[in-house]
């Protein structure tokens, strides 16, 4: 089983819709959660992170935790082309490790 | 500006050759990581150092080799037996473990 699994997509939706992405994880002591978002042969860059159960909301971004479920998820809401890229699901089992998982590539339609 | 510098952007190896990867931070984090993303996977961790002098194996050390003389600086060698070394090497630093990490831009490594 991988540590953290993500919908491979690709997700495609049109300018202005909601992208919706999901992200389970395995460790169930992790605490932290992150979001980075990748461009294109970019490094990773981190847009959310969140650490209790609920919702976390930054602008256009919702970040969602439910431990119990070992489930976090992301909003994009009204979603923009510059929204086009890889998103990479992060959780921390422990406090050095950063497990990665490998991504889902979110096309947004103009 | 502080941030994190990864040089050099391209790199290519020979084969049996050594190379280095240079990775310096200005943000006074004491914990700097090292990790290797390859085509449509998630990013894998190397090497990682909480401290000065002080660095532990990830989990697909071998064939890589790492110092942290410096709090600033954590440079990585690909050794000639890592058999598999194209991918695209990111370093990350956090102002400590268990913190956020935030990346440099990437070396990309090509073998010759």
């Amino acid at each position: 089983q991988k540590e953290v699994e993500q919908n491979s997509g690709p997700l495609s939706v049109p300018e202005g819709a909601i992208a919706s992405l999901n992200c389970t994880y395995s460790d169930r002591g992790s605490q932290s959660f992150f979001w980075y978002r990748q461009y294109s042969g970019k490094s990773p860059e981190l847009i959310m992170s969140i650490y209790s159960n609920g919702d976390k909301e930054d602008g256009r971004f919702t970040a969602q935790l439910n431990k119990a479920s070992q489930y976090v998820s992301l909003l994009i809401r009204d979603s923009q082309p510059s929204d086009s890229a890889t998103y990479l699901c992060a959780v921390r089992p422990n406090d050095y490790k950063l497990s990665f998982g490998a991504g889902t590539t979110v096309t947004v339609r103009a | 500006d502080g941030g994190i510098t990864q040089s050099p952007k391209y790199l290519f190896r020979k084969e049996g050759q050594n190379v280095t990867l240079s990775c310096e931070q200005n943000l006074n984090h004491d914990a700097m990581y090292w990790y290797r993303q390859d085509p449509g996977q998630g990013l894998r961790l190397i090497y990682y150092s909480q401290i000065v002098n002080d660095f532990q194996k990830g989990d697909i050390a071998e064939g890589y080799s790492v110092s942290r003389e410096k709090k600033e600086s954590f440079p990585l060698t690909v050794t000639s037996a890592q058999k598999n070394p194209t991918a695209f090497y990111l370093c990350a630093s956090s102002m400590g473990t268990g913190t956020v990490e935030y990346f440099g831009a990437g070396t990309r490594l090509s073998v010759l």
